[in-house]
């Protein structure tokens, strides 16, 4: 089955920084989404985004479907931004509703 | 964010016994997935319901037990759970013509 590859796996910022998180992708998508895990457990809809860019507020997401990758821009982060950023894909061709998700990046935000 | 709904939102359950997880959507989708997350494990899919019938069982023991019985509720029935079921299950839900899955807070499961 496809793999999902994300980088770096944790990442530690003061607030106020930017950072890029990355998710690459072994085969083609159909689906492609970012989502935020909460300390609370809830999975937040960041993006769905199999190709091009997208923004919302500080963030924004690209994803070069032919390259196979996505990156999720955080800018002027916050501490509220802090957990974990999941990657998560719908293999091209498999079942079209079966998620395919990376291992996440786990994200800090020091005030 | 109420669009997907999940109770309880912690359990606490011997190894004999019985319990439901219950998700409801309001989202007016017709496909409902049930997910696992470990710690330090991917998510990983266990069930999926597209107008009600499971169309995917991804290898899951028997003592877990889904039932769909409209496109707004799941449950999951335990039963007989060992330690190492001990996770977040989460569901989320989608329109069977979309890839776009959205999901639920969660219950956190403990089996001792």
């Amino acid at each position: 089955g496809i793999q999902v590859e994300q980088s770096p796996p944790d990442l530690i910022l003061q607030e106020g920084a930017n950072s890029t998180l990355r998710c690459n992708f072994s085969d083609s998508v159909n689906n492609l989404q970012w989502f935020h895990q909460n300390p609370w457990g809830q999975l937040i809809n960041l993006f769905y985004i199999p190709s091009g860019t997208k923004q919302n507020g500080r963030l924004s997401a690209t994803t070069v479907a032919t390259e196979r990758y996505s990156l999720l821009y955080i800018s002027s982060s916050q501490t509220t931004d802090s957990g974990v950023y999941f990657c998560a894909v719908v293999e091209s061709g498999g079942s079209n509703y079966k998620l395919t998700f990376g291992k996440g990046t786990l994200l800090t935000v020091n005030p | 964010e109420t669009g997907v709904t999940q109770t309880p939102r912690h359990l606490v359950m011997g190894m004999t016994n019985k319990k439901s997880l219950k998700c409801e959507q309001h989202l007016g989708h017709n496909a409902m997935y049930w997910y696992k997350q470990s710690a330090k494990k991917p998510l990983e899919l266990m069930f999926v319901y597209n107008f009600k019938e499971q169309t995917e069982n991804n290898s899951v023991p028997s003592r877990f037990s889904p039932e769909c019985p409209n496109s707004s509720h799941l449950f999951l029935h335990l039963h007989t759970l060992q330690p190492e079921d001990s996770a977040l299950y989460l569901c989320a839900s989608s329109r069977v013509q979309s890839y776009e899955q959205y999901f639920g807070p969660g219950t956190r499961l403990t089996v001792t």
